[in-house]
């Protein structure tokens, strides 16, 4: 199966500053990613689509000017949060459809959990 | 735009019996409906999909089915383990949404040895 890795695995901040999750997928080519956010004992909450080469496209409720979120490549999307606090600590998990083929199967990354002091 | 409903939360079984967990969707549009394993801080796995083609689907001790009419598909495992144990989320996505999943709110399953 295709692989998609995440960096940082797990990182800890003061609250108020700005913090990047990279998604990268290792072995295919995605021009679409998507980034979710799952609070403890809670679903995957889609929160934004990111497009290669192109704005990316959030679900009603997420800022974007919060979640800035990049699509630099084609197997390299960002997502920063900006001025995080403590009410944004959740584990935030990268997935990726591969490009040019018509099965919907997407592979996840391995999340990033992110806690903000 | 979809929504996803899933039944029940928790579910608690003796090891060896069968465990199903429902979900309806909203979408008749939806085409594909993919189950996924989840444990404590990891990514979600995916366990078993099936298509809108397909009435039902089965990997071993796993089995889907669904009911396009009814718009509802469910997941069966049988001779449960206790490493069966985890939360499971179904999904459903259509081409027309660019592969975007919407998720189930989730099963906890607990498989007492």
């Amino acid at each position: 199966g295709a692989v998609v890795s995440q960096h940082p695995s797990w990182v800890i901040c003061k609250s108020g500053t700005s913090v990047k999750i990279e998604c990268r997928s290792l072995d295919f080519q995605a021009t679409t990613m998507f980034w979710y956010r799952q609070f403890p004992k809670q679903s995957l909450m889609l929160m934004a689509t990111s497009n290669e080469g192109s704005k990316a496209t959030y679900e009603q409720g997420v800022e974007k000017d919060k979640f800035l979120i990049n699509h630099a490549s084609l197997t390299l999307s960002t997502l920063t949060v900006t001025s995080a606090h403590p009410e944004d600590s959740s584990f935030y998990i990268c997935s990726a459809p591969r490009s040019g083929r018509a099965d919907n199967e997407q592979f996840f990354g391995p999340g990033t959990r992110l806690t903000v002091l | 735009g979809e929504n996803v409903e899933q039944h029940p939360s928790t579910l608690s079984v003796q090891e060896g019996d069968s465990a199903v967990i429902k979900c309806t969707y909203s979408d008749s549009a939806s085409n594909y409906f993919p189950w996924y394993k989840q444990e404590l801080g990891k990514r979600p796995q995916l366990i078993i999909d099936i298509r809108s083609n397909v009435g039902e689907k089965k990997d071993q001790r796993i089995a889907v089915t669904l009911n396009k009419t009814a718009k509802h598909f469910s997941l069966h495992i049988t001779e449960t383990q206790p490493e069966d144990s985890a939360v499971y989320f179904c999904a459903a996505s259509t081409n027309n949404a660019g592969n975007m999943l919407t998720f189930g709110g989730g099963t906890r399953l607990m498989v007492k040895p």
